[in-house]
């Protein structure tokens, strides 16, 4: 059991807006901030999102993230087959004293 | 451009200890950054294992701990992990990363990663 929860699947149809969403505690979401990470098939995880709503240059504006309270959500518009992949959330935990990831959700691009 | 790339046996007996290490280029990893390895199951998520500040200070997975240990080669840019006491369940590929600023900061997060190498445990 991952300590930050996620669905585990998602779908959507091109041109779509999607969203994923991830939840944890007062420990790790509610005081420090979220990440996430795209994971194409075979490939290294890679940060869309970092601080809960900054995107790393290269990223495109339709990934968006957001944060409330001990809950965040990716949000994808626009949505395109390249979109297929797994995304993780991550946020650091000050009772474990250590990074905690979501258990992932398999994105779907019907 | 920084890039990083993971070595080490694809093959590791249980009971072993399993050794990685992280070749780094582009950037001198006593210069600053945390460094660490997140590592993947077949078929799952992923699971952070443990970071190493450029000064040596490290921080460890509660989970792993007592088995764990990541250090700093300075004079060849890597950087290592050693995993004791291996059984199949610390079969995976195994990533390092670099990590922007700091655990428990406003931001902590991997933005430079490995391609992964696979590690199976098995007699």
């Amino acid at each position: 059991q991952s300590v930050l929860t996620q669905p585990p699947s998602a779908s959507g149809t091109p041109g779509q807006r999607v969203t994923i969403s991830c939840s944890g505690s007062r420990s790790n979401i509610g005081i420090n901030t979220v990440n996430w990470y795209q994971q194409l098939p075979g490939t290294a995880p890679k940060v869309l999102i970092y601080s809960n709503d900054q995107r790393p240059s290269g990223v495109p504006d339709r990934f968006s993230g957001s944060k409330s309270g001990t809950s965040a959500s990716l949000a994808i518009s626009g949505l395109q087959s390249e979109d297929e992949a797994d995304y993780y959330c991550a946020a650091w935990d000050d009772s474990l004293s250590g990074l905690v990831f979501g258990g992932g959700t398999e994105l779907t691009v019907l | 451009q920084v890039q990083l790339q993971e070595s080490g046996p694809g093959l590791v007996k249980p009971s072993e200890t399993l050794s990685l290490t992280c070749s780094v280029s582009g950037y001198s990893i006593s210069s600053g950054y945390y460094w660490g390895w997140t590592r993947q199951p077949p078929g799952k998520g992923l699971e952070w294992i443990g970071s190493i500040f450029h000064s040596g200070d490290t921080y460890y997975n509660p989970s792993l701990n007592s088995r764990v240990t990541i250090s700093l080669d300075t004079s060849k840019n890597q950087f290592s992990l050693s995993l004791s006491s291996v059984t199949a369940a610390d079969t995976a590929v195994y990533y390092c990363a670099r990590e922007s600023g700091a655990p428990g900061a406003f931001y902590y997060y991997m933005d430079v990663w490995g391609k992964g190498t696979t590690v199976t445990v098995s007699s």
